[in-house]
């Protein structure tokens, strides 16, 4: 199946802790993105990647590092985590960006 | 700051009635995209729209996108309780479309 994936699909994990979600695309799409959706369902653009380039919303703390060692794969790590940091948090991409999106499934990260 | 302000926030309805949800802005997108979102799932996309003016139709659904290029509205007809779910609006920015909060649709039988 064309889609995007992303694992794993639930993560708990104490407060201080170093963790990873990881991201792959097989539609052959130029970008990619991650997303934090909070309680409330508002999503937050925390990164844009394509070969050629890393946007990074500003507001995003720098404990949070996207990594791409291919242009169908774009991991999320993130250092000491904080209770704040739980959230779903999505994968997509896009060929370009006025054709919308591909979100993956969601990673639900619960900081204990 | 939201870029994309969605209405209502809520809508609870019957089975068979037609509704209307909006989203507004008062800055200039070059296209806006609606997606539905359910529970445990990402947003999947339904629409792009991209002309001032433009009005799409994806069966019971029709999306327009306003003169201005600032806002823009999904009518259902005849809702049916399939159509439950997040309908969310974006707008394409950098570094990643910017999203609205919501409307959250339940289509009760």
């Amino acid at each position: 199946d064309t889609a995007v994936s992303q694992t794993p699909k639930y993560l708990v994990t104490q407060m201080g802790n170093d963790k990873s979600i990881k991201c792959e695309q097989n539609l052959g799409h130029d970008t990619m993105y991650w997303y934090k959706q909070d309680s409330k369902k508002f999503l937050k653009i925390m990164f844009s990647y394509n070969n050629k380039e890393l946007i990074i919303n500003e507001t995003v703390p720098n404990r949070f590092s996207p990594k791409s060692p291919d242009k169908a794969h774009l991991n999320l790590h993130i250092n000491s985590l904080e209770l704040g940091d739980s959230a779903v948090y999505f994968c997509a991409s896009s060929q370009r960006e006025d054709y919308g999106y591909t979100f993956g499934s969601g990673t639900r990260l619960t900081v204990v | 700051t939201q870029l994309l302000e969605q209405s209502p926030q809520f809508l609870s309805i019957q089975e068979g009635e037609n509704l209307t949800v909006y989203c507004n802005s008062s800055s200039v997108f070059s296209s806006l995209q609606w997606y539905r979102q359910e529970p445990g799932e990402g947003p999947v996309l339904l629409v792009t729209v991209v002309t001032g003016g433009e009005v799409k139709k994806l069966k019971r659904l029709t999306f327009q996108f306003g003169d201005a290029r600032k806002d823009s509205s999904l009518h259902i007809t005849a809702a049916q309780t399939g159509d439950t779910g997040l309908y969310l609006c974006a707008g394409a920015y950098i570094p990643g479309s910017s999203f609205g909060a919501g409307t959250r649709l339940t289509v009760k039988p």
